[in-house]
């Protein structure tokens, strides 16, 4: 079945200019993460979503970003009047909600690679 | 949220196993132990999960001990496709949070 989908795969852009990352959830996972990883390094949560609501957006670095999902499904992040420390791959991953105090995996796109010129 | 530690960096060879090792000494009662692992350029792939004594899968061992203060992912038998970043997460869905990782390199 179809996985995660991201998209663009890789923007480049200059400093200064606004920037829209978009993540296709699997069908049926109520539960989307955002996530960055700098080159190297591991992944820093940015938000979570369960529908279209976000209970935890606690890992955005700035006002710069913002995400939103719509019908419980596609999520867009957007980075406002980028910068060249948002150069990063952007990851998104979705999974079913957990139940209670059960834990359900998370299934991850390939990522959007930004670069900031 | 509870704190991982685990290597950076380990080295193994083709044929062996290996383990790695995660201490997560502020473990919650209500917390899982999840691993995944992540080649270059694609995201990461859940491995393997559990709460408590051992879980094994087509992939992978993890060991828990009793006071669960810490756990062990073995690999058997590695091939150089195993050479890929391995991350220990604690806790509950979306409490759980990604350190740096172990890096493993498996050489011929």
């Amino acid at each position: 079945g179809a996985g995660v989908s991201q998209s663009p795969s890789n923007k480049v852009t200059e400093k200064g200019k606004d920037v829209e990352l978009r993540c296709d959830p699997i069908s049926g996972h109520t539960a989307l993460y955002w996530y960055r990883q700098s080159l190297g390094q591991g992944l820093e949560f940015l938000i979570y979503f369960q529908g279209n609501s976000a209970p935890d957006k606690s890992g955005l670095p700035s006002d710069r970003f913002s995400a939103e999902r719509t019908g419980g499904s596609v999520s867009t992040l957007t980075i406002q009047r980028t910068q060249q420390e948002d150069s990063a791959v952007y990851l998104c991953a979705s999974s079913f909600p957990g139940q209670g105090y059960s834990n359900q995996p998370q299934h991850f796109g390939d990522g959007t690679r930004l670069s900031i010129l | 949220l509870a704190k991982t530690t685990q290597p950076i960096s380990m080295d193994s060879y083709e044929g062996q196993e290996v383990n790695i090792t995660c201490s997560h000494n502020n473990i919650a009662t209500n917390d899982y132990i999840t691993w995944y692992q992540q080649f270059p350029s694609q995201g990461p792939r859940f491995i393997i999960q559990g709460y408590k004594t051992k879980v094994t899968n087509e992939v992978a061992s993890l060991f828990i001990p009793a006071d669960r203060k810490s756990s062990t992912l073995s690999l058997p038998r590695v091939s150089l496709s195993d050479t890929a970043v391995y991350y220990c997460l604690v806790g509950v869905s979306h409490d759980m949070r990604f350190g740096a990782g172990t890096r493993l390199t498996v050489k011929p």
